[in-house]
């Protein structure tokens, strides 16, 4: 079974256009996180939200909204998307804090 | 404030010799620190973790890395590498927050394993 599970893994699509990124973990946890990495590979907290609350929101496009419906869900949904916003975005959740972060296999997004 | 600093982007070495990455880190507070591995097209894997128990931290495929204070850094090794071994290696400092982790991570080791 796959910890944390991402959909698509693979996208690509025009500018300006509309996407979703959706994500589930079936570890129990209570914190998740989208992470942005990209074409250098450097790797970056884009946001978290513990218990369906946001905690963390770094300096992000407002294009880009998270939303959790529950504690098991994270999804990422991207506004009017630009040559800029191709990357690999993972997500991945905790249980605490401190505590060891588990990552989805990753969604390829190239903006074309 | 926290960050990661890791020495050579790429490290290459030949299938049998010792691996060595290196990673120093810069904390305010006691941290918890990572090492996590990528293989090509995939996620984030983690090799392994230290959080303030004993210092000489054991990892999956035969890695380690030592916690040393006095250093700032937490350099991860092997001592004999494997073709299997060739990925990108990031590590990751965070600490105990009130909820949640936001880990740092450097800007990633490609190490390679010739034959």
């Amino acid at each position: 079974d796959t910890a944390v599970s991402q959909t698509p893994k693979y996208l690509v699509t025009q500018m300006g256009n509309d996407k979703s990124i959706k994500c589930e973990q079936n570890l129990g946890h209570d914190t998740m996180y989208w992470y942005k990495q990209d074409s250098k590979k450097f790797l970056k907290i884009m946001f978290s939200y513990n218990n369906k609350e946001l905690i963390i929101n770094e300096t992000v496009p407002n294009r880009f909204s998270p939303k959790s419906p529950d504690k098991a869900h994270l999804n990422l949904h991207i506004n009017s998307l630009e040559l800029g916003d191709s990357a690999v975005y993972f997500c991945a959740s905790s249980q605490g804090r401190a505590n060891t972060i588990y990552f989805g296999e990753g969604s390829w997004l190239t903006v074309v | 404030a926290q960050s990661v600093t890791q020495l050579g982007s790429h490290v290459s070495v030949s299938e049998g010799a010792l691996v060595l990455l290196r990673c120093n880190y810069s904390s305010s507070v006691p941290p918890y620190l990572f090492w996590y591995v990528q293989y090509p097209n995939q996620g984030l894997q983690l090799l392994l973790k230290y959080t303030s128990a004993a210092t000489l931290v054991k990892g999956i495929n035969g890695f380690e890395a030592e916690f040393k204070k006095s250093e700032t850094s937490f350099h991860l090794t092997k001592p004999s590498a494997h073709m299997s071994d060739a990925a990108e290696y990031f590590c990751a400092v965070t600490h105990g927050g009130t909820s949640g982790s936001r880990l740092t991570f450097g800007e990633g080791t490609q190490l390679t394993v010739n034959p």
